[in-house]
């Protein structure tokens, strides 16, 4: 069955850079999440988008920015990179359903963003 | 703000015992806790979730249970493998106005099963 697909998987930038990671949601899915995590955390949450709308908003510094595109496809733009942005970043996607059924989320891989 | 505890942060065990895991939540309109297995630089991977209207569920080795009154879900690996440790987390999800979901997770407990 088709995944959550994220790209690239690892990246290396230099402080006060700028750097884009996407991510490809399963299929029908309607539903994006970003999440950061750093060594040893647990994933914090940063961003949500819902047919392209954000429906969420967690932690994400006024630096980094993020869309969902028509075809649901999603990207983190994340500008003046600082050394505490290395971290492993990953993109989740459900399908919304009723509110009483709760909706599972499934992880892609993740992006390994290392900041020198 | 809302937010999810789980204790213990780190287990070790005998293999072939059992592991429990618990998580607390605060908000009260949270209606779904998957549990999320997750190995050294890999993507976080569901092992079993439960709805707020369900008590228990189990899978093969792997039982989790609700409280929703205490506000209280645990994770009961039975017959424990060394295959099993990892770490792993909770995580409680609640409705928002726009029809999606808030997931907030818990600290995560490092799971070490000693063969």
């Amino acid at each position: 069955a088709a995944g959550v697909i994220q790209s690239p998987r690892h990246l290396i930038k230099e402080k006060r850079e700028t750097a884009t990671l996407k991510c490809y949601p399963i299929p029908r899915h309607d539903t994006v999440y970003w999440y950061q995590q750093g060594p040893g955390q647990d994933p914090q949450f940063l961003i949500s988008f819902y047919e392209k709308m954000q429906s969420d908003k967690g932690s994400i510094p006024d630096r980094f920015s993020a869309q969902q595109f028509s075809d649901y496809h999603s990207e983190l733009n994340m500008s003046s990179l600082e050394l505490g942005d290395s971290a492993l970043y990953f993109c989740a996607s459900s399908l919304r359903r009723g509110r009483d059924s709760g909706n599972t989320i499934y992880f892609g891989e993740g992006s390994w963003l290392t900041v020198v | 703000g809302e937010n999810v505890e789980q204790h213990p942060s780190t287990l070790s065990v005998q293999e072939g015992d059992s592991a429990v895991i618990k998580c607390t939540y605060s908000d009260s309109a949270s209606n779904y806790f998957p549990w999320y297995k997750q190995e050294l630089g890999k993507r976080p991977q569901l092992i079993i979730d439960i709805r707020s209207n369900v008590g228990e569920k189990k899978d093969q080795r792997i039982a989790v249970t609700l409280n929703k009154t205490a506000k209280h879900f645990s994770l009961h690996i039975t017959e424990t493998q060394p295959e099993d440790s990892a770490v792993y987390f909770c995580a409680a999800s609640t409705p928002l106005a726009s029809g999606t979901y808030k997931y907030i997770f818990g600290t995560g407990t490092r799971l070490k099963v000693l063969a």
